[in-house]
């Protein structure tokens, strides 16, 4: 089975500044996608962006980019010119491409400072 | 639109007690998904249905039993209530396909005492 690891559990950042968001995976399916979560502290799941395992190009959208190294096994998330509402919970999710089977890491606490 | 929507918002059990939670999407959306969150935990997945007629076990599915009632509504069941089910549970839904994410409900908070 998959699993999904997210080493840091909180981390801070200035506003305005860029944060990388580390996430690692082990599979053996070699099909898969990758997802980011934010969870505010409201507790809702907000989806971020996606990368699959046979994209060539790093996904980008907006500030949010996935910094895929497919031999590391590493998706971090990039997040550019951080604002105060990106302080929040964020998820790294894997789903292998022959099922339904989605795991999470246990997620990195951001905190934005002014 | 509504999107995702759970009913209850919070519930308290006690153990031994039965209950259902409900969920709806009215994004027509062919696979639905059960999730649980423990604190400092991400989420687990309980139970999907891949599309409607189907269920399958995700990664904790002891203790629980789902129904895919139809395309719209996925029920997720505690047959006898245990202060390990205690947790926040999540419906989520999502178009068939790799690529596709998963858009989530409000979440439901229960409590077994």
């Amino acid at each position: 089975a998959q699993k999904i690891t997210q080493t840091q559990p909180g981390m801070f950042v200035q506003e305005k500044e860029a944060v990388t968001l580390d996430c690692t995976y082990d599979t053996s399916d070699p099909s898969y996608g990758l997802f980011w979560y934010k969870q505010p502290s409201s507790g809702e799941m907000i989806f971020l962006i996606y990368q699959g395992s046979y994209d060539q190009q790093n996904a980008t959208e907006g500030r949010y980019s996935l910094n895929f190294q497919k031999a590391r096994k590493s998706a971090n998330l990039v997040i550019s010119a951080s604002q105060l509402g990106d302080s929040a919970m964020y998820f790294c999710a894997m789903r292998p491409y022959n099922n339904n089977d989605m795991r999470f890491g246990a997620g990195t606490r951001l905190t934005v400072k002014p | 639109n509504a999107g995702v929507t759970q009913t209850p918002k919070f519930q308290v059990l006690k153990t031994g007690q039965s209950m259902t939670l409900q969920c709806a999407q009215d994004m027509n959306h062919n696979s639905m998904y059960w999730y649980r969150q423990d604190p400092g935990m991400g989420l687990r997945l309980i139970y999907y249905s891949a599309s409607e007629g189907t269920t399958d076990k995700g990664e904790v599915p002891n203790g629980y039993n789902v129904s895919r009632l139809n395309k719209r509504e996925f029920s997720l069941r505690l047959e006898s209530a245990a202060p390990s089910q205690t947790s926040v549970y999540f419906c989520a839904s999502s178009e068939l396909g790799q690529s596709y994410e998963q858009y989530f409900g409000p979440g439901t908070r229960l409590t077994v005492t």
